[in-house]
């Protein structure tokens, strides 16, 4: 079982819905970060959170640390919106910055 | 512009050549780390940096080396180059150990045949 699993796989939604992306982990974390992918391959930092929630416009993340979880929203989705969106953890105690732990991805397409 | 620049963005090697992937970043970050990306697996860490003369090994180190002679660059060397090394790589860098956001280059795709 992978440290990191990532919930759906694959998501298609209409322009306008309102969209969910879960990220649960098995391991004592002390930081989950949100990243996007554009189909051109670069990767973009989203949020980076260790409780509660953050909101960057359309975008909300939030984190629950005793069940181990972690959804991205987004709201009045936009084709533009459509990526990869990947959730990495970095375990508790891991004194590196470096070593993040990387769910596999959840490919979001929202169509016009 | 300030960020990470990865070159090359792609290349093609055949089995058993060398190469070296670049990586620079102008933010002054003390952290680097490289990462491998494949169909269907998460990003995985091949090397890592803490600071200028610091590397470690992350989960998938064989066939790769690295250095960090300053803490602007932290090149990324394929010492053979073998089929199972086509990827495409990303490196990121980051301000400092607690916790702090990511910034990736663009990444490197890799076909080695």
């Amino acid at each position: 079982k992978n440290e990191v699993e990532q919930s759906p796989q694959n998501l298609t939604a209409q322009e306008g819905e309102f969209i969910t992306i879960n990220c649960s982990y098995s391991v004592g974390i002390s930081a989950l970060h949100w990243l996007q992918q554009h189909p051109g391959g670069g990767i973009v930092s989203l949020f980076m959170l260790s409780s509660g929630k953050k909101k960057h416009g359309r975008l909300i993340a939030t984190i629950n640390i005793q069940e181990k979880h972690s959804s991205l929203h987004i709201t009045a989705s936009h084709p533009r919106d459509s990526a990869v969106y990947i959730c990495a953890v970095r375990s508790r105690g891991e004194t590196s910055g470096s070593r993040l732990t990387f769910g596999e991805g959840t490919q979001l397409t929202v169509n016009p | 512009n300030a960020g990470v620049t990865q070159t090359p963005k792609f290349q093609v090697l055949k089995t058993g050549q060398s190469m070296t992937l670049q990586c620079a970043q102008d933010m002054n970050h003390e952290y680097m780390s490289w990462y491998r990306q494949d169909p269907g697996m998460g990003l995985r860490l091949i090397h890592y940096s803490v600071g200028a003369g610091i590397t470690d090994q992350g989960e998938v180190p064989n066939g790769y080396n690295v250095s960090r002679s300053t803490t602007e660059d932290f090149p990324l060397r394929l010492l053979s180059a073998a089929p199972s090394q086509t990827s495409v790589y990303f490196c990121a860098s980051s301000r400092g150990h607690w916790d702090y956001g990511y910034t990736f280059g663009s990444g490197t795709r890799l076909t080695v045949v």
